[in-house]
């Protein structure tokens, strides 16, 4: 089974920190995604990549940047957190589109105060 | 857009009682491919079953969901709860022949917590 681990589990920043969530899958996957968990809302997608350098926009992008590295490295950074962004996020990779199944890390609970 | 509609935020049973928990779609294209995923408390969402044909039932788990594209919909369903049923279910969709700018997105639907007593 595909492995993506998220680093870190649990973060709590402060109104205005910067905050780097960190996700890498070993599976080669082609596409990767960086979701947020709310209550009411169900998963939303925030951005999703499928290759190295590649950045799509998701559904709820705004405050977020992301930036695929390599394969297996994709980085959701927030410049100046809000308490808007208080969430659990969860990272997923799938090898290829439409049909596949997404693989979730075990997920990044973020604070902001 | 795509949307999914689950209409139950929050269903409660009682064990051995079947369960239903409602799906449905809306996409301009007409290859559709449907997912539920599970969400275990302190577990990873995971997939639970899936189908892009028409009218075929899907069954895994003891969960089985059949794609209805006349009326757009992949309800969940078991005949029997159990107590280890209970967790988040998600309904997603995907466009498995669109090219355009949202190839390779999934939509979710905003999810049912599923809860059974005893």
């Amino acid at each position: 089974e595909a492995a993506v681990t998220q680093s870190p589990r649990n973060k709590v920043t402060v109104t205005g920190g910067n905050v780097t969530l960190s996700c890498r899958q070993t599976n080669s996957h082609n596409y990767m995604y960086w979701y947020r968990q709310d209550t009411g809302h169900g998963l939303r997608l925030i951005h999703y990549s499928y290759g190295a350098g590649n950045l799509q926009i998701g559904d709820v992008p705004d405050g977020y940047k992301a930036t695929r590295t390599t394969q297996e490295d994709f980085f959701l950074l927030l410049e100046l957190a809000s308490p808007s962004q208080t969430s659990l996020y969860f990272c997923a990779s799938s090898e290829d589109w439409g049909e596949n199944t997404l693989y979730f890390g075990a997920g990044t609970r973020l604070s902001v105060l | 857009g795509d949307s999914v509609t689950q209409t139950e935020g929050l269903v409660t049973l009682t064990e051995g009682l079947p369960v239903m928990l409602n799906c449905t779609y809306q996409t301009i294209y007409s290859n559709p491919f449907l997912f539920w995923y599970v969400h275990y408390l302190n577990e990873s969402p995971r997939l639970l079953l899936k189908s892009s044909t028409d009218n075929k039932r899907t069954e895994h788990q003891g969960f089985h969901a059949t794609l209805h594209k006349s009326s757009s919909s992949f309800h969940l369903q078991k005949s029997s709860a159990q107590l280890s049923d209970s967790a988040l279910y998600y309904c997603a969709l995907s466009d498995r022949f669109n090219t355009g700018a949202n190839t390779g997105k999934l939509t979710f639907g905003h999810g049912t917590i599923l809860r059974v007593h005893p």
